[in-house]
């Protein structure tokens, strides 16, 4: 199975900050790669797939980056609603499909 | 708009069983693969169970194979995980999820039905 190590677990920010996420995988996925934004007691909602290509109506101050096995989200300047926890997928065909571990970020 | 609503979670013994189901609604559900992903309390997101157009094709985790069974009634709009054998570590919380466009891309979620086992 392909593993996915996901860093920080938890990150403390404030609003404004410019925050990044890295989502590491253990062999080469290419470009199948999705970050999902979940909220306590709600649905996983995609954001980014294809590592980079945004989701429709999701905010640009998302975005997706990477290639291979190394990939990160970048929160440009957070606002109030996108304090969550955030994983990664990868879906490089049937391998079978895993996930990050997850990042909270909290309030600073 | 595209809406998974899962249900028939619950409290049940070890070596019991329990039958989710997914009802779809806001699309084609003929029309998708559809999954189930579950998320034990701590830890992270584990893909369980996967099934394609007309049940043709389905996939298992090494962790739930010949204990659990999925299974679809377009029809119904409707998607079913029955969980036979449960142990104390399939207790989580269990998503279901469709398939975007058969790349395995999953694009919407439920809201997740609570699995308890134990004694």
């Amino acid at each position: 199975d392909i593993q996915m190590t996901q860093s920080p677990s938890t990150l403390s920010a404030s609003v404004g900050d410019r925050v990044t996420i890295t989502c590491r995988a253990s062999q080469n996925i290419n470009y199948w790669l999705a970050w999902y934004q979940q909220k306590p007691g709600k649905a996983p909602h995609l954001l980014i797939y294809k590592a980079s290509i945004l989701e429709s109506g999701v905010p640009s101050r998302f975005s997706g980056s990477g290639s291979g096995t190394e990939f990160t989200l970048t929160i440009s300047s957070l606002q109030p609603d996108d304090f969550a926890t955030y994983f990664c997928h990868q879906y490089n065909s049937y391998s079978p499909w895993t996930f990050g571990q997850g990042t909270k970020v909290e309030i600073k | 708009q595209v809406q998974l609503v899962e249900s028939g979670g619950g409290l049940v013994k070890p070596g019991g069983s329990l039958r989710l189901s997914c009802a779809a609604s806001g699309f084609s559900f003929s029309d998708y693969y559809m999954g189930w992903i579950r998320q034990a309390p701590g830890k992270g997101l584990e893909w369980i169970s996967y099934i394609s157009v007309n049940g043709a094709t389905i996939y298992y985790a090494d962790s739930v194979k010949g204990r659990f069974t999925l299974s679809r009634d377009d029809a119904k709009s409707s998607l079913f995980l029955q969980m036979n054998s449960l142990r104390a570590e399939d207790t989580a919380i269990y998503y279901c999820a469709r398939d975007r466009d058969r790349g395995y891309l999953l694009d919407y979620w439920g809201q997740g039905a609570q699995v308890t086992v134990s004694s």
